[in-house]
């Protein structure tokens, strides 16, 4: 079993949707939670970091952890031909314990 | 705002050549990583370093080495490239925060090993 399970998409909306997307984890030790979004040819850029569990909101994402389910989400509220792109989640334990990746998801918003 | 480069974006390379990914980072960070990313199976940590001269292998160290002789600079070395290793290339670095390191991707090197 991996440690991180993420539902490789491709996920296509209409502009203007709810996006929901998801992970799911194994190992109850992690603590730090990261979403990544990466645009065709570029790098993973960060997008959106939470401790433990509850919800981070920035702008039109938002971030929910739920420890109890190991299960971890990013909401994207008002989707834009913008935010098509790859959206990976990463894990950490904390410390100098390594990021664990998702595969990643892809999303397209479509005008 | 944390810069990360790499010193070629596209490569192409023949079975049994030896091939240098340089990266630079202007950040200070004691971190840098290099991973390898391939479609279905995310991203995949080859080596990392902790500090100069210090190195340790992450999931797939095997047919890679590392050089960090300069606190800015992470070298991925493929001493005999083979065309499994044909592949997009990414280093990171971070800092050493309080609780966890976030870490800040560079573009990226896709790789082509005929």
């Amino acid at each position: 079993q991996k440690e991180v399970e993420q539902d490789p998409g491709p996920l296509s909306v209409p502009e203007g949707a709810i996006v929901s997307l998801n992970c799911t984890y194994s190992n109850s030790a992690f603590q730090y939670f990261m979403w990544y979004r990466q645009y065709s040819r570029k790098g993973p850029e960060l997008l959106m970091y939470t401790y433990s569990s509850g919800n981070k909101e920035d702008g039109r994402f938002t971030a929910q952890v739920d420890k109890s389910s190991k299960y971890i989400s990013l909401f994207i509220r008002d989707s834009q031909p913008s935010d098509s792109a790859t959206y990976l989640c990463a894990l950490s334990s904390g410390g100098y314990n390594k990021l664990i990746f998702g595969a990643g998801t892809r999303l397209a918003v479509h005008p | 705002d944390v810069k990360v480069t790499q010193s070629s974006r596209y490569l192409v390379k023949r079975t049994g050549e030896k091939v240098f990914l340089e990266c630079v980072q202007d950040m200070d960070h004691e971190n840098m990583f290099w991973y390898r990313q391939d479609p279905g199976l995310g991203l995949r940590l080859i080596y990392f370093s902790y500090d100069v001269k210090m190195k340790e292998k992450g999931d797939i160290p095997e047919g890679y080495s590392v050089s960090r002789e300069k606190k800015e600079r992470f070298s991925l070395i493929l001493e005999s490239a083979s065309t499994n290793q044909t592949s997009m290339y990414l280093c990171a670095s971070s800092f050493r925060d309080r609780d966890t390191d976030t870490q800040y991707f560079g573009p990226g090197t896709r790789l082509t090993v005929l």
